[in-house]
This record gives C-alpha cells, structure tokens and sequence, in this order.
C-alpha cells in the first residue's frame, strides 16, 4: 500500500500562510490524496482532497504536484485554532485500507 | 445527524479483563474501521470492514477481535486486556473504495481505554 512521509513537526506564526509538505512518492494513477487533521484530545476530521487538480475549500487549498508524487497544504492565515496533528493520507481506488502514519504537529505563534 | 458514536468514552480495565467497544454510524456507510492511537503517536488500523459481513486484519489486530453486527453497527473486542492494550481507539466510517474514492472519512469521539 502506497505510504507517505511528513515532517513531524512546523512551526508558523497566527495569520501567516503555513505550507505543509507531504511526499507520496508510490502514489498510484488511481489514489485520492485526503488531509485530515485531529486537534487535541478529539478524532481527526476532514480537511481537504483531491486527486490531480488543485483543490481550495473553505478550510484550506491542496497544491498537487504535476508528478502527483508529492502535495502541499496550504493554510492562508493560520490562526491558534488550526493547532492540530495534521495526517495526508491516500485513498486507493481498490481495497479499503487507510494508513494514517503519525502527522505533522503544527503549532502556531501568536 | 449523529456521525460517528463510540461507547464508552472512558474505561478502566484490570488485565485479563474483557470488553467491546462499541461503534454504530448513521450515514449508511459501507466500510467501518478500528484505530488506536498511543501517546504522541499516529493512528494504526486494527481491523476494518469493508463491506457488511466482512472484516479484515489491518497493522495491529493481535488481541483484538472484531464483529460487523449490521451495517451500522462495528464492535471492537479485548478478549484479555493487557497494559499493552492502553490506547485511545477510534472508529470511523466511509463509503466503500471504487468510485466513491474520494469520499471522505468520518471519525468518532475516541475510547480511552486504560488497562491496569
């Protein structure tokens, strides 16, 4: 199954645009990419996905890499809310297994 | 709507003891999954279901057993808990792969489970 890699830890400072990278490099054709982010002490929640295009949504914008073998979560203006874990995951189209890994821990600066 | 519902939200066990976790969704989901998440660590698939009337072993499944009572409904068992076992656990739900794959997933609360 096609696995990916963050860094464990960013740092941004509040209403600054924070960039989290993630790499996939065995992405198949056929693999959605989905960011999920788990504040503390509650499940993780949706944030954003997307397949090949560039996605926006009131959360957050998904930059795809044209290879497809690495995206960027893009947060406009974070605030001390958007202090959370923060997983990419890739959705096969066949088999149903989701692997989380373990994230990457944003904290923001006020 | 209530999502995704776990019960219960707390528990402490002795080792040895057994218990299930319980999971229902009302979203008519297909696939339903267990995860546990340790200290400052990511979650790991125990066992998921993907369609009624079938589960599947996912990283971590020694220890635990798993039943699809129906479709909305996704138990987790510890037939005989162990310290090990001290985790929060959590359920999800989703549409099945194919082409709803772009559906996302539903997480409930989380179970804090301490075994002593």
């Amino acid at each position: 199954d096609a696995k990916t890699t963050q860094p464990n830890s960013m740092e941004s400072n509040e209403e600054e645009p924070v960039h989290l990278p993630c790499n996939h490099s065995t992405i198949s054709g056929t693999d959605y990419i989905h960011w999920y982010r788990q504040l503390p002490s509650q499940g993780p929640e949706y944030v954003i996905h997307g397949l090949t295009s560039n996605v926006n949504n009131r959360m957050a914008s998904l930059a795809i890499a044209e290879d497809r073998k690495s995206s960027t979560l893009i947060l406009h203006r974070a605030t001390l809310r958007d202090a959370a874990v923060y997983y990419c995951i890739l959705r096969a189209n066949t088999g149903n297994q989701f692997y989380f890994g373990t994230g990457t821990s944003l904290t923001v600066i006020p | 709507n209530a999502g995704v519902t776990q019960t219960p939200k707390f528990q402490v066990l002795k080792t040895g003891q057994s218990m299930t976790l319980q999971c229902a969704q009302d979203m008519n989901h297909n696939s339903m999954y267990w995860y546990r998440q340790d200290p400052g660590m990511g979650l790991r698939l125990i066992y998921y279901s993907a369609s009624e009337g079938t589960t599947d072993k996912g990283e971590v499944p020694n220890g635990y057993n798993v039943s699809r009572l129906n479709k909305r409904e996704f138990s987790l068992r510890l037939e005989s808990a162990a310290p090990s076992q001290t985790s929060v656990y959590f359920c999800a739900s989703t549409w099945a792969a194919g082409a709803s794959s772009g559906n996302t997933i539903y997480f409930g609360e989380g179970s804090w489970l301490t075994v002593v």
